[in-house]
Parts: C-alpha cells; sequence; structure tokens
C-alpha cells in the first residue's frame, strides 16, 4: 500500500507570492491533517480535514487554508507569503481520524523556503 | 487546551548505554499520549501509544515508555542505544473524549555516539 504522498518536495518562493501544497492520503484514509515544522517550534497543528470538512483549526492566521476532495486528497494554500512561512510542511492520515487513539501516518512534507 | 513540554532540546548519550527522552503533559481530562521519531528528510514515524491499562508501553525498534500519571509523564526508554537510534523525537497528546487534534511537543534531538 502506497505512503502518504506529498508535492512537491520542495519550493522556493519569493514575499508576497501564493503556494499551494497537495498531499494524498494513503488509499482508504480519510482524515488528513496539516503541520507546519519549524526548528524553533517544533510541531504546530494546523488543521483537520475529514470528510471535505474542515474538522478543527490551529491558532494560524487565515492566509493559511485547505482543503479536502471527494477523493481524501487535500490541498493547503497560503497566500502573501511572509518569510516566517519558511518551514516543513507535513501531512499526516488516518483512517477516520474519529478514533483518538489512532496513530497518524506521515508523508516526507514539502520544504517551502520563501526569499 | 493540552500541551506537550520536551525540557531537553538534545540528548547525547554513547552506544550501549540506556537513554531517556523526557515528556510531560497536559491536559483537562484523561490523555492519550504517543510518541513518534523523524529520520533525516524524512516524515514522524509511529513509535508507541498509551491509551489505557499497563503504564508500561512497549514499542518499536525495542522502545518502551512509561506512563505515571502523578506526574504527568510520559519517558521514552531504551535499555541499549544503538548509533542508528539517532533521530528527532516527538511526544505528542490528545484527549481521549471529544475531536481535538493530535498535539506535539517541540522534539528531542538524540545523538548516539558509537
Amino acid at each position: 500500500k502506497a505512503g502518504v504522498t506529498q508535492t512537491p518536495r520542495y519550493l522556493i518562493k519569493t514575499r508576497g507570492q501564493q503556494v499551494t501544497l497537495s498531499c494524498s492520503p494513503i488509499s482508504g484514509h480519510r482524515s488528513v491533517s496539516w503541520y507546519q515544522q519549524t526548528p524553533g517550534q517544533g510541531l504546530q497543528f494546523l488543521f483537520e480535514y475529514f470528510s471535505e470538512t474542515q474538522r478543527n483549526k490551529g491558532n494560524f492566521p487565515g492566509r493559511f487554508s485547505g482543503r479536502q476532495f471527494s477523493n481524501s486528497r487535500s490541498e493547503m494554500n497560503v497566500s502573501t507569503l511572509e518569510l516566517g512561512d519558511s518551514a516543513l510542511y507535513l501531512c499526516a492520515s488516518s483512517l477516520t481520524g474519529v478514533i483518538t487513539n489512532e496513530k497518524l501516518f506521515f508523508g516526507s512534507g514539502t520544504q517551502l523556503s520563501v526569499l | 487546551a493540552q500541551s506537550v513540554a520536551q525540557p531537553e532540546d538534545q540528548v547525547n548519550v554513547a552506544e550501549g548505554n540506556p537513554l531517556t527522552v523526557k515528556c510531560t503533559y497536559s491536559v483537562s481530562g484523561n490523555p492519550y499520549l504517543f510518541w513518534y521519531v523523524q529520520y533525516p528528510n524524512r516524515g514522524l514515524q509511529f513509535l508507541l501509544k498509551y491509551i489505557t491499562g499497563d503504564n508500561l508501553v512497549k514499542g518499536s525498534y525495542g522502545f518502551e515508555a512509561e506512563f505515571n500519571k502523578s506526574q504527568t509523564s510520559f519517558h521514552l526508554k531504551k535499555p541499549s542505544a544503538l548509533v542508528s537510534d539517532s533521530a528527532l523525537y516527538f511526544c505528542a497528546v490528545r484527549l481521549n473524549s471529544g475531536n481535538t487534534p493530535l498535539v506535539f511537543g517541540k522534539g528531542t534531538r538524540l545523538s548516539v555516539i558509537a
């Protein structure tokens, strides 16, 4: 079974631009979560989607948004990029996300650099 | 709100020695606790979890963790460290009820020296 796939692997953007990251969960998984990883802050929760609905949202500005499609694939978008948005963005999937002791399966991430 | 603290940014240990990576948590209720590991240029991989029952949880690669409710801790341990254990380790917590996200600590970098 294929793992969680994130594309692209690397992105370089300039301030003010916008970016879209993509995540394909493990086949059959319906919950997708997004995290931002930086050296100083560790992993910070962005949002979680289940059946095309946002179920949880972290403490990030409205420039960060996401969506989930009917095939469970998910995208996240960051508009008006700032230097501080440079980070590794990780996507994780789980079967339902409802059973709170489910483990998450992570992709390798998208490394975003904002210049 | 739930939170996790990993008090050590870096832990160094000699190969063959026991290792401990510390984690304390704060939740307003009963927790589910997790450990994940991240190798260079990779996503996170699940190591083990505590749900209920036995306070000592055994996981992958010979790792184990002990849940201590009175100290609100969930330290990761291994009796004999390997160089290949060198990685970034994350502790995480979520409430065992409701619909709350998994919250991670800032991570601890483990270096095992040959």
